[in-house]
């Protein structure tokens, strides 16, 4: 098993152009996230999806879009890129929801906004 | 307002020299706090799930305790590879799907 993957782990966008992260895993997993890793600031939820059609918003949503349209990919769209997106993005996934909170996390994509 | 603080931001170790790591949280009906270690360039990996105080749990050095109020993670004569970033989260009261993650302890062991 690949566990969750996510690409690209590098890019540098200009200001105002758009891009997508994409995900996959190949745990069966229904729960899927996207959280946004800054320094001292600890890991906030974009956006979080409990099954294949059902996406909603986390802690920092705006600027950000998702979509869940199979189990296995759940990919985060940037429109229009801000200075203040810079930051390092993971997408995990997760067997059942937060109560058991194992979450399989990717090794991230660190995205730089200039 | 944050509903996890993890202190001290960064801690440095001689090998061998135990310490312990602090998790406070502000969520009410607490339904389980977890604990991730990430290194650098990594996502976080799950080490414990802690569900009610007096719970403890222990992997190799790594020992977590879990009161009303606060989490520890106690690491016992640390190794040089049991430098990481040690992450703690609960998830809020009102929705079992998300996880709220503090910023996290660095912690660096030296030889």
């Amino acid at each position: 098993n690949a566990g969750v993957t996510q690409t690209p782990k590098f890019r540098i966008l200009k200001i105002g152009q758009s891009m997508t992260l994409q995900c996959t895993q190949d745990m069966n997993h229904n729960y899927m996230y996207w959280y946004r890793q800054d320094p001292g600031m600890g890991l906030k939820l974009i956006y979080y999806s409990v099954g294949a059609g059902i996406t909603d918003k986390g802690e920092v949503p705006n600027g950000y879009n998702v979509s869940r349209s199979t189990t296995e990919d759940f990919p985060l769209r940037l429109e229009l890129a801000a200075p203040s997106q810079t930051s390092v993005y993971f997408c995990a996934s997760s067997y059942e929801g937060g109560v058991t909170g194992e979450l399989f996390f990717g090794e991230g994509s660190r995205l730089t906004v200039l | 307002e944050d509903q996890v603080t993890q202190s001290p931001e960064a801690l440095r170790l001689q090998e061998g020299e135990s310490s312990s790591l602090n998790c406070s949280y502000t969520v009410s009906g607490l339904r389980g706090l977890f604990w991730y270690r990430q290194d650098p360039g990594k996502g976080p990996e799950f080490l414990f799930t802690l569900y009610s105080a007096g719970e403890e749990k222990e992997k190799e050095r790594l020992k977590a305790t879990l009161t009303k109020k606060e989490s520890f993670l106690h690491i016992t004569a640390p190794k040089p590879e049991d430098s990481a970033t040690y992450l703690c989260a609960v998830p809020p009261g009102s929705n079992d799907y998300k996880l709220s993650f503090g910023a996290g302890t660095t912690v660096t062991v030296r030889a």
